[in-house]
């Protein structure tokens, strides 16, 4: 199994530009979460979502953020138009259904997008 | 809302026992605890993961009392490849809210030789 895998893995642009994070979770998996990773606030889940369907977005900094799932194997998520405080580590992961009685917060993290924003 | 807390840092030396503990005074009966390791310039990766008493896999070992008001992560003769941020979480992984899943700034563990 290649494990969740990111695209790109570095990004630098300049403020005003639009960028899209891209994720493809492990295959099978029914949960899609995207992070973002600073020194400063540590690791902030943005985004999550169900069989493809966005369940809980308030971790979403601001509208210039916006995340989709068109399948269940791909997601993006899109920043416009960046800014210099939206550089970061952007981490999507990936996690099955949990079995009954087997335990649950089970998270299969990717590489990570390293985004800088000049 | 099951806040965790844990020491910022911990140093140790190559060979001996580590432990890491973490304090959960809210948590709920349905969660469980989970600990994640993270290494510089990776995503966090699963380690183990309980509801009480004690659990053992390859990597540590999870003691949880009885009240689960805490736990402790226990790494066995730790190496210098054990040098990472390991995270508590406590939830039930029914991921109904996305505020129940909060890494906090974990525990950045430093062996040295």
């Amino acid at each position: 199994d290649a494990g969740v895998i990111q695209s790109p893995r570095h990004e630098v642009t300049e403020m005003g530009q639009e960028v899209t994070l891209r994720c493809k979770p492990i295959s099978g998996h029914d949960y899609l979460f995207w992070y973002r990773q600073t020194m400063m606030r540590g690791l902030e889940l943005l985004i999550y979502f169900n069989n493809n369907v966005p369940i809980d977005d308030s971790g979403m900094p601001e509208d210039r953020f916006s995340a989709k799932m068109p399948n269940a194997s791909f997601s993006t998520l899109k920043i416009q138009p960046s800014e210099p405080r939206d550089s970061a580590v952007y981490f999507c992961a990936s996690s099955p259904i949990p079995r009954p009685g087997q335990g649950k917060e089970t998270q299969y993290f990717g590489p990570g997008t390293r985004l800088l924003v000049l | 809302l099951a806040k965790t807390t844990q020491p910022i840092s911990m140093d140790s030396y190559e060979g001996q026992e580590v432990n890491i503990t973490c304090s959960h005074n809210n948590i709920a009966t349905n969660d469980y605890i989970t600990w994640y390791q993270q290494f510089p310039s990776q995503g966090p990766r699963f380690i183990i993961q309980g509801y009480k008493t004690k659990v053992t896999n390859e990597v540590a070992s999870l003691f949880i009392p009885a009240d689960r008001k805490s736990s402790t992560l226990s790494l066995p003769r730790v190496s210098l490849s054990d040098t990472a941020v390991y995270y508590c979480l406590v939830g039930d992984g029914v991921y109904s809210s996305a505020s129940k899943i909060i890494f906090g700034s974990g525990t950045r563990l430093s062996i040295r030789p």
